[in-house]
Protein backbone atom coordinates (compact mmCIF):
# COMPACT_ATOMS: atom_id res chain seq x y z
CA UNK A 1 0.00 0.00 0.00
CA UNK A 2 1.57 3.30 -1.09
CA UNK A 3 2.35 5.69 2.17
CA UNK A 4 4.09 8.79 2.67
CA UNK A 5 7.60 8.74 4.13
CA UNK A 6 9.36 11.31 6.30
CA UNK A 7 13.39 11.33 7.31
CA UNK A 8 14.67 11.33 9.33
CA UNK A 9 12.55 9.86 12.32
CA UNK A 10 14.43 11.89 14.98
CA UNK A 11 16.11 15.20 14.83
CA UNK A 12 18.40 16.82 17.57
CA UNK A 13 19.24 20.14 16.44
CA UNK A 14 21.14 23.11 18.68
CA UNK A 15 19.31 26.74 18.71
CA UNK A 16 20.22 28.67 16.10
CA UNK A 17 21.04 25.56 13.73
CA UNK A 18 19.44 25.07 10.36
CA UNK A 19 17.24 22.00 10.21
CA UNK A 20 15.48 20.03 6.70
CA UNK A 21 12.83 17.72 7.30
CA UNK A 22 12.16 15.49 4.31
CA UNK A 23 9.07 13.66 3.22
CA UNK A 24 8.32 11.73 0.20
CA UNK A 25 4.18 11.84 -0.50
CA UNK A 26 2.14 9.48 -1.81
CA UNK A 27 3.41 9.09 -5.76
CA UNK A 28 0.04 10.45 -7.70
CA UNK A 29 -0.91 12.50 -4.99
CA UNK A 30 -1.01 16.65 -5.58
CA UNK A 31 -1.77 18.45 -2.06
CA UNK A 32 0.98 18.70 0.02
CA UNK A 33 0.85 19.68 3.56
CA UNK A 34 3.27 20.01 6.69
CA UNK A 35 1.47 19.54 10.62
CA UNK A 36 3.30 19.94 13.46
CA UNK A 37 2.20 18.45 17.30
CA UNK A 38 3.91 19.74 20.20
CA UNK A 39 4.10 17.08 22.74
CA UNK A 40 1.13 16.93 24.55
CA UNK A 41 -0.89 18.88 22.39
CA UNK A 42 -3.28 18.97 19.27
CA UNK A 43 -2.52 18.97 15.56
CA UNK A 44 -1.43 22.07 13.62
CA UNK A 45 -1.74 23.40 10.00
CA UNK A 46 1.22 24.68 9.36
CA UNK A 47 1.18 24.95 5.64
CA UNK A 48 -0.33 23.57 2.57
CA UNK A 49 1.24 23.27 -1.37
CA UNK A 50 -0.01 22.86 -4.73
CA UNK A 51 1.42 23.12 -8.29
CA UNK A 52 4.87 23.61 -6.78
CA UNK A 53 3.57 26.67 -4.38
CA UNK A 54 2.55 27.43 -1.10
CA UNK A 55 -1.44 27.60 -1.29
CA UNK A 56 -1.75 28.17 2.29
CA UNK A 57 -0.49 29.14 5.21
CA UNK A 58 -0.71 29.28 9.23
CA UNK A 59 0.55 32.01 11.57
CA UNK A 60 2.83 30.04 12.80
CA UNK A 61 4.47 29.62 9.39
CA UNK A 62 6.41 32.21 9.81
CA UNK A 63 9.45 33.58 8.08
CA UNK A 64 11.85 31.37 9.68
CA UNK A 65 10.06 28.47 7.33
CA UNK A 66 10.21 27.50 4.14
CA UNK A 67 9.11 24.67 1.59
CA UNK A 68 10.37 23.25 -1.56
CA UNK A 69 9.55 20.50 -3.98
CA UNK A 70 13.31 19.90 -4.73
CA UNK A 71 12.98 17.17 -7.57
CA UNK A 72 9.29 16.25 -8.07
CA UNK A 73 9.30 13.46 -5.59
CA UNK A 74 10.74 14.82 -2.04
CA UNK A 75 8.69 17.47 -0.27
CA UNK A 76 11.13 19.25 2.27
CA UNK A 77 10.39 21.80 5.54
CA UNK A 78 13.55 23.65 6.20
CA UNK A 79 13.55 25.74 9.81
CA UNK A 80 16.21 28.75 8.86
CA UNK A 81 17.19 29.00 12.58
CA UNK A 82 16.03 26.44 15.37
CA UNK A 83 14.06 28.23 18.57
CA UNK A 84 13.53 25.66 21.14
CA UNK A 85 9.89 26.35 20.86
CA UNK A 86 10.24 24.57 17.34
CA UNK A 87 10.46 21.34 19.23
CA UNK A 88 7.32 19.25 18.01
CA UNK A 89 6.50 16.39 15.76
CA UNK A 90 6.67 16.88 12.11
CA UNK A 91 3.90 15.35 9.93
CA UNK A 92 3.74 15.46 6.24
CA UNK A 93 0.50 14.43 4.67
CA UNK A 94 -0.73 14.63 1.14
CA UNK A 95 -4.24 14.40 -0.66
CA UNK A 96 -5.32 13.09 -4.49
CA UNK A 97 -6.87 14.92 -7.01
CA UNK A 98 -10.58 14.88 -6.12
CA UNK A 99 -10.15 13.69 -2.68
CA UNK A 100 -9.94 15.34 0.39
CA UNK A 101 -8.51 12.32 2.60
CA UNK A 102 -4.94 12.73 3.78
CA UNK A 103 -2.51 10.13 4.42
CA UNK A 104 -0.11 11.07 7.41
CA UNK A 105 3.82 10.19 7.71
CA UNK A 106 5.44 8.09 10.28
CA UNK A 107 6.34 12.12 11.45
CA UNK A 108 9.92 13.73 12.66
CA UNK A 109 10.67 14.28 16.20
CA UNK A 110 12.84 17.29 15.94
CA UNK A 111 14.47 18.66 19.24
CA UNK A 112 15.96 21.90 19.92
CA UNK A 113 18.24 21.67 22.11
CA UNK B 1 -9.92 30.44 13.62
CA UNK B 2 -12.70 27.94 13.86
CA UNK B 3 -12.91 25.54 16.33
CA UNK B 4 -13.30 21.63 16.85
CA UNK B 5 -13.78 20.63 20.10
CA UNK B 6 -13.35 16.99 21.68
CA UNK B 7 -13.22 15.53 25.39
CA UNK B 8 -10.10 14.98 26.39
CA UNK B 9 -11.00 11.79 28.17
CA UNK B 10 -9.86 9.49 29.59
CA UNK B 11 -12.50 7.65 28.56
CA UNK B 12 -12.14 4.40 29.61
CA UNK B 13 -14.69 1.17 28.51
CA UNK B 14 -14.37 -2.89 29.46
CA UNK B 15 -13.25 -4.92 26.70
CA UNK B 16 -16.43 -5.98 24.22
CA UNK B 17 -18.03 -2.64 24.74
CA UNK B 18 -19.06 0.14 22.90
CA UNK B 19 -16.96 3.24 22.83
CA UNK B 20 -18.67 6.35 21.81
CA UNK B 21 -16.58 9.55 20.99
CA UNK B 22 -17.65 12.93 20.33
CA UNK B 23 -16.51 16.16 18.58
CA UNK B 24 -18.77 19.77 17.75
CA UNK B 25 -17.46 21.63 15.03
CA UNK B 26 -17.72 25.81 14.76
CA UNK B 27 -17.42 26.25 10.73
CA UNK B 28 -20.49 25.69 9.50
CA UNK B 29 -19.54 25.95 6.38
CA UNK B 30 -17.42 22.53 6.81
CA UNK B 31 -18.42 19.77 4.43
CA UNK B 32 -15.93 17.13 5.38
CA UNK B 33 -14.96 15.04 8.57
CA UNK B 34 -12.67 12.73 9.40
CA UNK B 35 -11.86 10.43 12.32
CA UNK B 36 -8.11 9.65 13.35
CA UNK B 37 -6.48 7.41 15.42
CA UNK B 38 -2.94 8.27 17.24
CA UNK B 39 -0.47 5.88 19.33
CA UNK B 40 1.44 7.46 21.48
CA UNK B 41 4.42 8.67 19.88
CA UNK B 42 2.83 7.86 16.36
CA UNK B 43 1.17 10.10 13.41
CA UNK B 44 -2.56 10.32 13.12
CA UNK B 45 -3.45 7.32 11.19
CA UNK B 46 -7.49 7.32 9.14
CA UNK B 47 -9.74 5.39 9.87
CA UNK B 48 -12.87 6.83 8.54
CA UNK B 49 -14.56 9.99 6.78
CA UNK B 50 -17.77 11.78 6.40
CA UNK B 51 -19.48 13.42 4.06
CA UNK B 52 -23.55 13.30 4.05
CA UNK B 53 -25.42 13.49 7.10
CA UNK B 54 -26.70 9.73 8.94
CA UNK B 55 -24.36 7.00 9.56
CA UNK B 56 -21.50 5.75 7.86
CA UNK B 57 -20.06 1.89 9.00
CA UNK B 58 -16.85 0.39 8.35
CA UNK B 59 -16.37 -2.59 10.31
CA UNK B 60 -16.03 -1.71 14.33
CA UNK B 61 -16.66 1.46 13.34
CA UNK B 62 -19.51 3.77 12.34
CA UNK B 63 -19.75 7.59 12.00
CA UNK B 64 -22.21 9.98 12.30
CA UNK B 65 -22.82 13.48 11.24
CA UNK B 66 -25.28 15.64 12.11
CA UNK B 67 -24.77 19.00 10.53
CA UNK B 68 -27.70 20.87 11.75
CA UNK B 69 -26.01 19.99 15.44
CA UNK B 70 -22.33 20.59 14.08
CA UNK B 71 -21.62 17.18 16.01
CA UNK B 72 -19.73 14.27 14.59
CA UNK B 73 -19.14 11.09 16.38
CA UNK B 74 -17.52 7.58 16.14
CA UNK B 75 -18.84 4.47 17.94
CA UNK B 76 -16.67 1.44 18.32
CA UNK B 77 -18.39 -1.69 18.79
CA UNK B 78 -16.50 -5.03 20.78
CA UNK B 79 -14.04 -2.67 21.94
CA UNK B 80 -10.52 -3.89 22.32
CA UNK B 81 -7.59 -3.63 24.29
CA UNK B 82 -5.78 -2.05 20.69
CA UNK B 83 -8.31 0.20 20.13
CA UNK B 84 -6.43 1.76 23.06
CA UNK B 85 -5.40 4.96 21.79
CA UNK B 86 -6.08 8.64 21.32
CA UNK B 87 -9.10 9.68 18.72
CA UNK B 88 -8.60 12.77 16.58
CA UNK B 89 -11.83 14.84 14.51
CA UNK B 90 -10.66 16.64 12.20
CA UNK B 91 -12.85 19.10 9.72
CA UNK B 92 -11.86 20.59 6.54
CA UNK B 93 -11.53 24.11 6.25
CA UNK B 94 -10.73 26.40 3.63
CA UNK B 95 -10.27 25.91 -0.43
CA UNK B 96 -6.98 24.37 0.28
CA UNK B 97 -8.55 21.53 2.16
CA UNK B 98 -6.01 21.70 5.36
CA UNK B 99 -7.70 20.02 8.29
CA UNK B 100 -8.08 21.34 11.66
CA UNK B 101 -7.99 18.71 14.35
CA UNK B 102 -9.32 18.76 17.86
CA UNK B 103 -7.50 17.91 20.90
CA UNK B 104 -8.28 14.25 20.86
CA UNK B 105 -10.31 11.60 23.05
CA UNK B 106 -7.92 9.16 24.92
CA UNK B 107 -9.69 5.83 24.73
CA UNK B 108 -8.70 2.92 27.40
CA UNK B 109 -10.04 -0.28 26.89
CA UNK B 110 -9.76 -2.35 29.72
CA UNK B 111 -9.23 -6.23 29.47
Amino acid sequence: EPEVTQTPSHQVTQMGQEVILRCVPISNHLYFYWYRQILGQKVEFLVSFYNNEISEKSEIFDDQFSVERPDGSNFTLKIRSTKLEDSAMYFCASTGQGNTEAFFGQGTRLTVV
Amino acid sequence: QKEVEQNSGPLSVPEGAIASLNCTYSDRVSQSFFWYRQYSGKSPELIMSIYSNGDKEDGRFTAQLNKASQYVSLLIRDSQPSDSATYLCAVIQGATNKLIFGTGTLLAVQP
